[in-house]
């Protein structure tokens, strides 16, 4: 069965530090991969997708960026984060075809930048 | 631009039956989810409809009618465990997911 893992469950960074949060798909292969952002009582935001290696689409410019380095790894990072930074990010994977493929998510990323 | 409307907060007694609604405008439609997402806690996926009409799993149920853009979520006898929040998305005709807000369930003894 697949799995997907995030980590860390939490983090505190302050402003103006990096950030890398990592996210691991297993069980399956050649995943569309996804990065969302859940602010405190609000929808999900897409922040980026890729659908391949080295394949990143940005939905909102902001100061993260997202990397695939093996097809079952992604990447959240940014170089100095902001306060506005804060919030709920998401991990999800879902099959490469099919419109009935739902998103399935990792438990989440609580980041509280200080 | 494309929008997904849900109630922000509803309340109901174990027990009981609720109905969450959902009405969407999207460039396209291909297909609504509902997801539930427990406070703190990552969405977890409960139903996908395509096609009108109801789609039953369990408890819960959703319906569809694409012609009024609209879905409902139904969830019968209602448990403490139910208390969470909600949420529609739709997959538009990019295949990209337009996510609702989410409708924070609140279930009383």
């Amino acid at each position: 069965s697949q799995t997907i893992h995030q980590w860390p469950a939490t983090l505190v960074q302050p402003v103006g530090s990096p950030l890398s949060l990592e996210c691991t798909v297993e069980g399956t292969s050649n995943p569309n991969l996804y990065w969302y952002r859940q602010a405190a009582g609000r929808g999900l935001q897409l922040l980026f997708y890729s659908v391949g290696i080295g394949q990143i689409s940005s939905e909102v410019p902001q100061n993260l960026s997202a990397s695939r380095p093996q097809d079952r790894q992604f990447i959240l990072s940014s170089k100095k984060l902001l306060l506005s930074d804060s919030g709920f990010y998401l991990c999800a994977w879902s099959v490469p075809t099919g419109e009935s493929s739902p998103l399935h998510f990792g438990n989440g990323t609580r980041l509280t930048v200080t | 631009g494309q929008n997904i409307d849900q109630p922000t907060e509803m309340t109901a007694t174990e027990g009981a039956i609720v109905q969450i609604n959902c009405t969407y405008q999207t460039s396209g439609f291909n297909g609504l989810f509902w997801y539930q997402q427990h406070a703190g806690e990552a969405p977890t996926f409960l139903s996908y409809n395509v096609l009108d009409g109801l789609e039953e799993k369990g408890r819960f149920s959703s319906f569809l009618s694409r012609s009024k853009g609209y879905s409902y979520l139904l969830l019968k006898e209602l448990q403490m465990k139910d208390s969470a929040s909600y949420l529609c998305a739709v997959r538009d005709s990019n295949y990209q997911l337009i996510w609702g807000a989410g409708t924070k369930l609140i279930i009383k003894p």
